[in-house]
């Protein structure tokens, strides 16, 4: 099945430190959602963003959904350890979503 | 509200049995329901969706054969992995379509992770 491409993959940064990641695709999507998984559960919903240009914050997270409705991203500000975990993107079409490679963070003290 | 519960959280069975997983959402009621399957590492993939009333609809390369989804309620799907391999060893969630809710998205379940030995 189609996935859409995540960036970075992985990454590791010092608590404190800005994280920030995007996915793109080659389909346009009427929504653009993000999750964060931890190990062994299901994904958590982040933000949702409904439409092409929004820009959304949801505490310390920012996400917007680009303008030509092909790609997304995540900012997350000011990192914690809690923040540790697989974030995923995730593209909705009118039936279903589809989802993202994954970026998985990891967070030093 | 919009819970989305799945049972077992875990499982592990003999190669050639049969396994049912459950999933409801707790507090709303969802005509969709969707069923994904994620490998170690790698991300969710969607094997069907879930129709309450009517046959599941399959994505490409899923064989409804071997995952029988049965959707009789609002407010139930469940996912029967038929004669289960060690190929078939997954962590498989499910979510339900809450779309009609003040909160848009899916939610998610806790997911089953089943090994097969």
């Amino acid at each position: 099945g189609q996935q859409l491409n995540q960036s970075p993959q992985s990454m590791f940064i010092q608590e404190g430190e800005d994280v920030s990641m995007n996915c793109t695709s080659s389909s346009i999507f009427n929504t653009w959602l993000w999750y964060k998984q931890d190990p062994g559960e299901g994904p958590v919903l982040l933000i949702a963003l409904y439409k092409a240009g929004e820009l959304t914050s949801n505490g310390r997270l920012t996400a917007q959904f680009g303008i030509t409705r092909k790609d997304s991203f995540l900012n997350i500000s000011a990192s914690i350890p809690s923040d540790v975990g697989i974030y995923f993107c995730a593209g909705g079409t009118a039936s279903k979503l589809t989802f993202g490679t994954g970026t998985r963070l990891q967070v030093t003290l | 509200g919009a819970v989305v519960s799945q049972h077992p959280s875990w499982v592990i069975c003999k190669s050639g049995t049969s396994v049912k997983i459950e999933c409801r959402s707790l507090d709303f009621q969802a005509t969709t329901m969707f069923w994904y399957r994620q490998f170690p590492k790698q991300s969710l993939m969607l094997m069907a969706t879930s129709n309450e009333g009517s046959k599941a609809t399959y994505e490409q390369g899923v064989e409804k054969d071997k995952f029988l989804i049965n959707h009789a309620s609002l407010t139930l799907s469940t996912l029967t992995v038929t004669s289960a391999h060690p190929e078939d060893s997954s962590f498989y969630i499910c979510s339900a379509d809450n779309r009609d809710l003040s909160n848009y998205g899916y939610t998610f379940g806790s997911g089953t992770r089943l090994t097969v030995v």
